[in-house]
C-alpha cells in the first residue's frame, strides 16, 4: 500500500464549479498537510498549508484535514480555466528534515 | 531573490554518460533535497540535505550521487546513465525552522538514449 493515495485524474469540470480533489494516507505520524499547484513545465508551488486537523480557507481555496480518517481534501470555488493545472498532495512527520511524501498528483482542466 | 535556480533546463545524454545537474539558492536555506517526477508517479525523492556537509538517503537514491559543500548549491551526480534515469528533475529547498513551505526549481528534464 502506498503511503499516500491520490486519484490522478484528470478532471475535466465547466468554468464556475466547485472542484473537490483528495487524498488517502496511511503514515498516522504524518502532522503537516500542503496542497501544491503545478502548472505544465513548471515546478510546483505551494497553494495551502495545514497543520494537524481542521480546516484552513485562503480566498477561494479550502484546505480540510481529517485525521481520523486519514484524509485531505482541497476545495477550489467558483473554479477558472487559470486553475487548469495539476494537484498534488504533499505530507510530512515531524521528524527534523522537513522530508514530503508526494501524491501522484490530479490533473484538472478547467473549461470555458 | 532568484530562489531555487536550476540547470540546464533539457539534456539528452546517451547511455553511460555522465553528468551533473546543477541547483543553487539564494534564500540561505539549509534544508535542500533532489526529487524526481515520473508521468502519473508524483514525486519521489532522491537525496536530501539539512545542511552544509550533510546529506542523505530518499526513497530512490540509486544511480546518483550528492554533494552539499555549500549552503547554497546541491549539485546531483549520474555518473552511469541509463534509460530508466529518463525523468524530470526538481530541486527544492526549504528554510525550516517550523516552516514547511518548500521552494522549488523549475526543474530539468532529462532524456537518455
Amino acid at each position: 500500500q502506498k503511503e499516500v493515495e491520490q486519484d490522478p485524474g484528470p478532471l475535466s469540470v465547466p468554468e464556475g464549479a466547485i472542484v473537490s480533489l483528495n487524498c488517502t494516507y496511511s503514515n498516522s505520524a504524518f502532522q503537516y498537510f500542503m496542497w501544491y499547484r503545478q502548472y505544465s513545465r513548471k515546478g510546483p508551488e505551494l497553494l495551502m498549508y495545514t497543520y494537524s486537523s481542521g480546516n484552513k480557507e485562503d480566498g477561494r481555496f479550502t484546505a480540510q484535514v481529517d485525521k481520523s480518517s486519514k484524509y485531505i481534501s482541497l476545495f477550489i470555488r467558483d473554479s477558472q480555466p487559470s486553475d487548469s493545472a495539476t494537484y498534488l498532495c504533499a505530507m510530512s512527520a515531524p521528524s527534523g528534515t522537513y522530508k514530503y511524501i508526494f501524491g501522484t498528483g490530479t490533473r484538472l482542466k478547467v473549461l470555458a | 531573490n532568484a530562489g531555487v535556480t536550476q540547470t540546464p533546463k533539457f539534456r539528452i545524454l546517451k547511455i553511460g554518460q555522465s553528468m551533473t545537474l546543477q541547483c543553487t539558492q539564494d534564500m540561505n536555506h539549509n534544508y535542500m533535497y533532489w526529487y524526481r517526477q515520473d508521468p502519473g508517479m508524483g514525486l519521489k525523492l532522491i537525496y536530501y540535505s539539512v545542511g552544509a556537509g550533510i546529506t542523505d538517503k530518499g526513497e530512490v537514491p540509486n544511480g546518483y550521487n550528492v554533494s552539499r559543500s555549500t549552503t547554497e548549491d546541491f549539485p546531483l551526480r549520474l555518473e552511469l546513465a541509463a534509460p530508466s534515469q529518463t525523468s524530470v528533475y526538481f530541486c527544492a529547498s526549504n528554510p525550516g525552522q517550523g516552516n514547511t513551505e518548500a521552494f522549488f526549481g523549475q526543474g530539468t528534464r532529462l532524456t537518455v538514449v
